[in-house]
């Protein structure tokens, strides 16, 4: 079983430019997440997909992040513009839906974003 | 809101040596807790998760974590340590019972091993 895929996996931009994440999970997985790692930190969720709407967004800095999941499978993060602050490592995760009973969220390897 | 607490951003130990990594949560329904590792430059691997059934959680690579209730705990732990159990371990907790999968994590703790 193909795991999730997450391109590109490093990317380095100037502040105020824009920069856009791919991510593709596991065939069959009704929900998909995003979530923010800073150096240091433990992931922070952004935002979370149930198919192809918006379960929860809470945590998205609405003013600059931007995402969506069309027809329910991959997905595309955006950031415009960016700031120093986001410099972090974005993972993308995909699980099951809960009612499977499996509870286990399956992560991709990650963007690491640089903004300089 | 559901929070877990992670004792120790460093941990070093002996190769052969007790793991013992720390994680107390904070919940007010009855919660499924996680342990994550995270190698260097990878995305998150599931070590092992309580889901409200057996309160001793035994997962891969050895590890296993005791669920207790009393101390608001879930200790991560391995009898030996390995070289290569070198790595940064998350604690979370979902409030899955409401069917929501969230998941929110601890810090992280760096696991060192000593030759």
């Amino acid at each position: 079983e193909a795991g999730v895929a997450q391109s590109p996996r490093y990317k380095i931009i100037e502040k105020r430019q824009s920069v856009a994440f791919w991510c593709n999970p596991i065939s069959g997985h009704a929900t998909l997440y995003w979530y923010q790692q800073i150096l240091g930190q433990g992931p922070k969720l952004l935002i979370q997909f149930q198919n192809n709407g918006v379960v929860d967004d809470s945590q998205l800095p609405k003013d600059r992040f931007s995402a969506e999941r069309l027809k329910g499978v991959d997905s595309t993060l955006k950031i415009q513009p960016a700031k120093l602050e986001d410099s972090a490592v974005y993972l993308c995760a995909s699980s099951p839906t809960v009612s499977s009973g499996i509870y286990e969220q399956y992560f991709g390897p990650g963007t690491r974003l640089t903004v300089t | 809101a559901q929070s877990v607490t992670q004792l120790g951003s460093h941990v070093s130990v002996s190769e052969g040596a007790l793991v013992l990594l720390r994680c107390n949560y904070s919940s007010s329904v009855p919660p499924y807790l996680f342990w994550y590792v995270q190698y260097p430059n990878q995305g998150l691997q599931l070590l092992l998760k309580y889901t409200s059934a057996a309160t001793l959680v035994k997962g891969i690579n050895g590890f296993e974590a005791e669920f207790k209730k009393s101390e608001t705990s879930f200790h991560l732990t391995k009898p030996s340590a390995h070289m290569s159990d070198a790595a940064e371990y998350f604690c979370a907790v979902s409030d899955v019972n409401f069917g929501n999968e969230k998941l929110t994590f601890g810090t992280g703790t760096r696991l060192t091993i000593i030759p």
